[in-house]
């Protein structure tokens, strides 16, 4: 079966760097992805990894480790606008279809 | 990036009616789309896997008679929830993959549906 968790919520200061983490138990792994969800909007891409290390994009970095079945997404210099959740999904080759599974997302509270 | 449309956005409906949504993919074709359900404060759980030219496959726990796929042509989906129950109210995300770029790409998201059953 597929298992992804990340944590519920977390708080943090506009200008201050958080890190969101996302473990994942998985048949296969062909790729994790990160995505931006605002309220009532549909996710919007952020970056996807299918190699160990960083990468990074701008205020957004994410990190991938697959032999500890870790990513972590990385957000510098934080805006109020990145109030959000953030969803990590990881694709693997279930079944040939190589259709990403979902996290519940984290929610991202970005205070003054 | 690539754009995928919904239509509509937004949709109230009495119990027991019917209501169809559709999902475009706009400046590419898409021989998959996804169509995924979510609730608030919850996972974009999927619900069927659209495949152009022939029959969707549904995953567990979903009544392919109750939600009706179609994928008629290469940029066009339409998911109708049948017979709409208070309990099927929620937010309907449909996501396209351009295939022409291979396996390693992203999923493109539409603005999503909700729904309200009353």
């Amino acid at each position: 079966g597929q298992n992804i968790d990340q944590p519920t919520e977390m708080t943090a200061t506009e200008g201050a760097i958080v890190q969101i983490n996302c473990t994942y138990q998985t048949s296969g792994f062909n790729g994790l992805f990160w995505y931006q969800q605002h309220a009532g909007e549909a996710p919007t891409f952020l970056s996807y990894n299918v190699l160990d290390g960083l990468e990074e994009k701008g205020r957004f970095s994410s990190f991938l480790s697959r032999s500890k079945g870790y990513s972590y997404l990385l957000l510098k210099e934080l805006q109020m606008k990145d109030s959000a959740s953030y969803l990590c999904a990881v694709r693997s080759p279930s079944g040939g279809s190589y259709i990403p599974t979902f996290g519940r997302g984290t929610s991202l509270i970005v205070h003054p | 990036g690539a754009v995928v449309s919904q239509h509509p956005s937004r949709v109230i409906c009495k119990s027991g009616t019917s209501v169809k949504i559709e999902c475009r993919s706009l400046d590419f074709q898409a021989t998959t789309m996804f169509w995924y359900r979510q609730f608030p404060k919850k996972s974009l759980m999927l619900m069927a896997t659209s495949n152009e030219g022939s029959k969707a496959t549904y995953e567990q726990g979903v009544e392919k008679d109750k939600f009706l796929i179609n994928h008629a042509s290469l940029t066009l989906s339409t998911l109708t929830v049948t017979s709409a129950h208070p309990e099927d109210s929620s937010f309907y995300i449909c996501s396209a993959r351009d295939l022409g770029q291979g396996l390693d790409n992203e999923q493109f998201f539409g603005p999503g549906t909700r729904l309200t059953v009353l």
